[in-house]
């Protein structure tokens, strides 16, 4: 079974710096891998997904992730953060059903 | 726009109690999910449907039943709500069984039970 790891419970950064938020999946398939966000009182919404092709992938808001498979990590950056992307972020892996599985989420404080 | 509704976004109830918590999205999308978030622990699947009256366990369904009677409807039913049973209620749906395509969420439902 396919499952997904966030090491980092809670995250601290300054508006304008530099934000990585880290994911490593276990599946032993090549995985389908997303990175969601959720505002506070929101639903959740799909900010970027890799299935297959450049390693690098480009999403809404300004949001990037890269794809390593030899790490088994799919880490989420953003060169210049606002105080707007303060948010719960979760990464989840989908397999050859129609089921994802989400790590437990990382949250994101933004400091003026 | 995709657009999945929940009937109420804070609930209440007593231990005991009947529940229902109901989610419609307005796409035709024929998969749809039920998960119940918690601090710490991520979204859990407690069930999802993909079809009409089709319905499979998720992670975490003791507790819980759903019914799917329209393509567009798809309810999460706790017949005898307990406290530890409070919890984040979101509902999502999908166009097709495909892995990699995306689920749709709802706002969610903030059920507590005391």
């Amino acid at each position: 079974a396919q499952s997904v790891t966030q090491p980092d419970i809670h995250i601290t950064v300054s508006e304008g710096a530099s934000l990585e938020l880290r994911c490593n999946y276990s599946y032993g398939a090549t995985p389908y891998l997303f990175w969601y966000v959720q505002s506070p009182g929101q639903g959740l919404q799909l900010l970027l997904k890799y299935f297959s092709g450049d390693t690098l992938v480009q999403g809404i808001k300004g949001f990037e992730a890269e794809f390593k498979r030899s790490q088994s990590s799919f880490n989420l950056r953003k060169p210049s953060v606002h105080w707007s992307d303060a948010a719960e972020y979760f990464c989840a892996v989908g397999s050859n059903d129609y089921k994802l599985s989400f790590g437990a989420g990382t949250t994101v404080t933004v400091r003026a | 726009d995709v657009k999945v509704t929940q009937s109420s976004r804070y609930l209440v109830k007593r231990t005991g109690e009947k529940v229902f918590l109901e989610c419609v999205q307005d796409m035709d999308h024929e998969n749809m999910f039920w998960y119940r978030q918690d601090p710490g622990l991520g979204l859990r699947l407690i069930y999802f449907s993909y079809d009409v009256k089709m319905k499979e366990k998720g992670d975490i369904p003791e507790g819980y039943s759903v019914s799917r009677e329209k393509k567009e409807r798809f309810s999460l039913i706790l017949e005898s709500a307990s406290t530890n049973q409070t919890s984040m209620y979101l509902c999502a749906s999908s166009p097709s069984q495909a892995p990699y395509n995306e689920q749709f969420f709802g706002p969610g439902t903030r059920l507590t039970v005391l």
